[in-house]
């Protein structure tokens, strides 16, 4: 079946730095992926829609300057946190659809990245 | 706006008993149901979906669910838990299973711990 990766698995850094989240669909072309945040004993929260080719979509509150999204290939997203705070740190999850049988696209998400802010 | 509610934040059961998690969703239109399973720390990994067809879905891991419109409803069902069952469930919607944008709406997810 379809696989979705996403690297690191865990990352630690200082407040104020940047750090790069990296999702990939690993055996199928993805032109849309999502990214979703989820906070300790929370529920997935979807942040933005990552268009391959074009501009990033983010959901409402989301701060499309401090979480930069760049789908560079169809196989590839980056979710860069920019100036991060101890508030930023969370579950980052990111999901790709992928076509299947009868036309009809299913969901496949990736492991999430554990983003810890000192 | 579709949403989906699901209103146990956390049950426990017995080992070997059976379990019911439930679901509600609202959406005008004909939904698309899923139910994830999630372990601590963990990805999310698909039970079961429902888009069509009979409203009695069967998953992995022994799980089913049904689909009643007049209810609005999609529960989880497994008649016999195990230890290993012990994890986060979300139930989503969809609203097309035919574009690749369409975004998945989760719930608010339901902890299951289970009684040795």
């Amino acid at each position: 079946g379809a696989v979705v990766s996403q690297h690191p698995s865990r990352v630690i850094c200082k407040s104020g730095t940047s750090v790069k989240i990296e999702c990939r669909s690993l055996d199928f072309q993805a032109t849309t992926m999502f990214w979703y945040r989820q906070f300790p004993k929370q529920s997935l929260m979807l942040m933005a829609t990552s268009n391959e080719g074009s501009k990033a979509t983010y959901e409402q509150g989301v701060e499309k300057d401090k979480f930069l999204i760049n789908h560079a290939s169809l196989t590839l997203s980056t979710l860069t946190v920019t100036s991060a705070h101890p508030e930023d740190s969370s579950f980052y999850i990111c999901s790709a659809p992928n076509r299947g049988q009868g036309g009809t696209y299913e969901q496949y998400f990736g492991p999430g990245t554990r983003l810890t802010v000192t | 706006a579709q949403s989906v509610t699901q209103p146990d934040i956390h049950i426990t059961v017995s080992e070997g008993a059976s379990l019911e998690l439930r679901c509600n969703y609202s959406y005008g239109a004909t939904p698309y149901l899923f139910w994830y399973v999630q372990s601590p720390g963990q990805g999310l990994q698909l039970l079961l979906k429902y888009f069509s067809g009979d409203t009695l879905v069967q998953g992995i891991k022994g799980f089913e669910a049904e689909f009643k419109r007049s209810q609005s409803s999609f529960n989880l069902r497994k008649p016999s838990v195990h230890w290993s069952d012990a994890a986060e469930y979300f139930c989503a919607v969809v609203t097309s299973f035919y574009s690749s944008a369409s975004k998945i709406i989760f719930g608010s997810g339901t902890r299951l711990s289970i009684r040795p």
